[in-house]
C-alpha cells in the first residue's frame, strides 16, 4: 500500500512569489492535515480536510489556502511569499472522521530567497 | 488553549538502558494523546496511541502512561538501542479539533 506522497520533495522561490504544495493521501484516508514545521519548531498546525471540505485552520494568515480534489488528494497554497515562510510542509492523511493516527509524508522543503 | 511541553533538551542514555520521555499539559485532559518517531528530513511515524481510560500501552519494547491527574504521559523504550535515536513527539487534540504536536525531545544512544 502506497504511503502519503508529497510534491515536490524541494521548492525554491524568491519573495513574492506563490508556492503550491500538493498531497496525495493512503488509499482509503478522506481526511489531509498540513503542518509547517520551521526549523527548531515543533509542527504547527495549517489546515485540516475531510471530504472534501475545510474542517478547520490554525493561525496563519489567509495567504494559506489550500483544497481538496474529489479524490481526496490536496493542494497548498501560499501567496505572497516571506522569507520566514520557509520550512518543512508536511501532509498527512487519516481515516474519516478520526484524528486518530495520523500518517505523514516525507513532506516539501520550501526555501524561501 | 491547550498546550504541550515536552523537554527540549536532548536525551542521552546508554545503550541497553531504558529511556523515558515526558510529555506534560496543561488544560482539559484530551480524550486520547499519541505518540510519534520522527528522524532528520523525515516526516512523524505513528507509535502508539493510548486513550484517557487507559493507564498504560504496551508495544514491544515501548510503553507509554497517560495519568490525567498529573496532565502527564511518559514514554519508556526499554533496552534501548541506536536505531532508536530519533526525535519523538508527542500529540493530543487542542479541544476545538486541532491536533497539536509538542516540540520534541531528542533521543540519542549511545553504544
Amino acid at each position: 500500500e502506497a504511503g502519503v506522497t508529497q510534491s515536490p520533495t524541494h521548492l525554491i522561490k524568491t519573495r513574492g512569489q506563490q508556492a503550491t504544495l500538493r498531497c496525495s493521501p493512503i488509499s482509503g484516508h478522506t481526511s489531509v492535515y498540513w503542518y509547517q514545521q520551521a526549523l527548531g519548531l515543533g509542527l504547527q498546525f495549517l489546515l485540516w480536510y475531510d471530504e472534501g471540505e475545510e474542517r478547520n485552520r490554525g493561525n496563519f494568515p489567509p495567504r494559506f489556502s489550500g483544497r481538496q480534489f474529489p479524490n481526496y488528494s490536496s493542494e497548498l497554497n501560499v501567496n505572497a511569499l516571506e522569507l520566514e515562510d520557509s520550512a518543512l510542509y508536511l501532509c498527512a492523511s487519516s481515516r474519516t472522521g478520526t484524528n486518530e493516527k495520523l500518517f505523514f509524508g516525507s513532506g516539501t522543503q520550501l526555501s524561501v530567497l | 488553549s491547550q498546550k504541550i511541553e515536552q523537554n527540549s533538551e536532548a536525551l542521552n542514555i546508554q545503550e541497553g538502558k531504558t529511556a523515558t520521555l515526558t510529555c506534560n499539559y496543561t488544560n482539559y485532559s484530551p480524550a486520547y494523546l499519541q505518540w510519534y518517531r520522527q528522524d532528520p528530513g523525515r516526516g512523524p511515524v505513528f507509535l502508539l496511541l493510548i486513550r484517557e481510560n487507559e493507564k498504560e500501552k504496551r508495544k514491544e519494547r515501548l510503553k507509554v502512561t497517560f495519568d490525567t491527574t498529573l496532565k502527564q504521559s511518559l514514554f519508556h523504550i526499554t533496552a534501548s538501542q541506536p536505531a532508536d535515536s530519533a526525535t519523538y513527539l508527542c500529540s493530543l487534540s487542542s479541544g476545538d479539533d486541532k491536533i497539536i504536536f509538542g516540540k520534541g525531545t531528542r533521543l540519542h544512544i549511545l553504544p
